[in-house]
């Protein structure tokens, strides 16, 4: 099945750096990868997405990176703000015997983002 | 935070007693999801159910019951095999087709301790 590794697991910048965080995927057939943001004790909320047929998208200071030869994507924010503190996920899909997808879910990354 | 409602917010359980958490979605999404989230273990897929009356288990279904009677409705029963239930319950739903394609949504979570 899918595995999806995500590194690092902890990130500390200061504020006004760039933040990278990096994931990679086992299953080809992967077609979408979305990443989430989720506040201490609050719902995880889907920040930015990508499909495999396009290799970047950007959404004001956040984007995300698509390599699909090397399977792997990756999340870069920049100009952090104290308000990016927060744990954020990767997914990629995977396939199920229904025909649809599921998600299957990196392990986080607790970024954080020094005043 | 209308759109997918989990209740209830925290729960308490006797080591033993089977618990029921509730899922609902006013969105007409056809695709439903149960997570559990552990520190540091990420978001991980307990069962899944993509139509009405049908659903399937994820990575972790062991201690664990769904029903998909109705579309709006996929509850969770915590059952007394389930041997480790304290953990954060994330309920998300998905269309199964048209845009947004695969995109999940998540419900405010219930966080259950076991006593």
């Amino acid at each position: 099945g899918e595995n999806v590794e995500q590194h690092p697991s902890t990130l500390s910048v200061q504020e006004g750096d760039s933040a990278v965080i990096k994931c990679t995927y086992s299953d080809s057939a992967s077609n979408y990868f979305p990443w989430y943001k989720q506040e201490l004790g609050k719902r995880p909320q889907l920040i930015i997405d990508i499909r495999s047929n396009v290799g970047e998208k950007k959404d004001q200071r956040i984007a995300v990176t698509l390599n699909k030869t090397a399977k792997h994507f990756s999340l870069h924010i920049t100009e952090t703000q104290p308000e990016d503190s927060a744990v954020y996920f990767c997914a990629a899909s995977m396939g199920t015997q229904g025909g649809s997808e599921k998600l299957v879910f990196g392990k986080g990354t607790k970024l954080t983002v020094n005043p | 935070d209308g759109g997918i409602t989990q209740s209830p917010k925290y729960l308490f359980r006797k080591e033993g007693q089977n618990v029921t958490l509730s899922c609902e979605q006013n969105l007409n999404h056809d695709a439903m999801y149960w997570y559990r989230q552990d520190p540091g273990q990420g978001l991980r897929l307990i069962y899944y159910s993509q139509i009405v009356n049908d659903f399937q288990k994820g990575d972790i279904a062991e201690g664990y019951s769904v029903s998909r009677e109705k579309k709006e409705s996929f509850p969770l029963t915590v059952t007394s095999a389930q041997k480790n239930p304290t953990a954060f319950y994330l309920c998300a739903s998905s269309i199964e087709e048209g845009y947004p394609y695969n995109e999940q949504f998540f419900g405010p979570g219930t966080r259950l301790t076991v006593l």
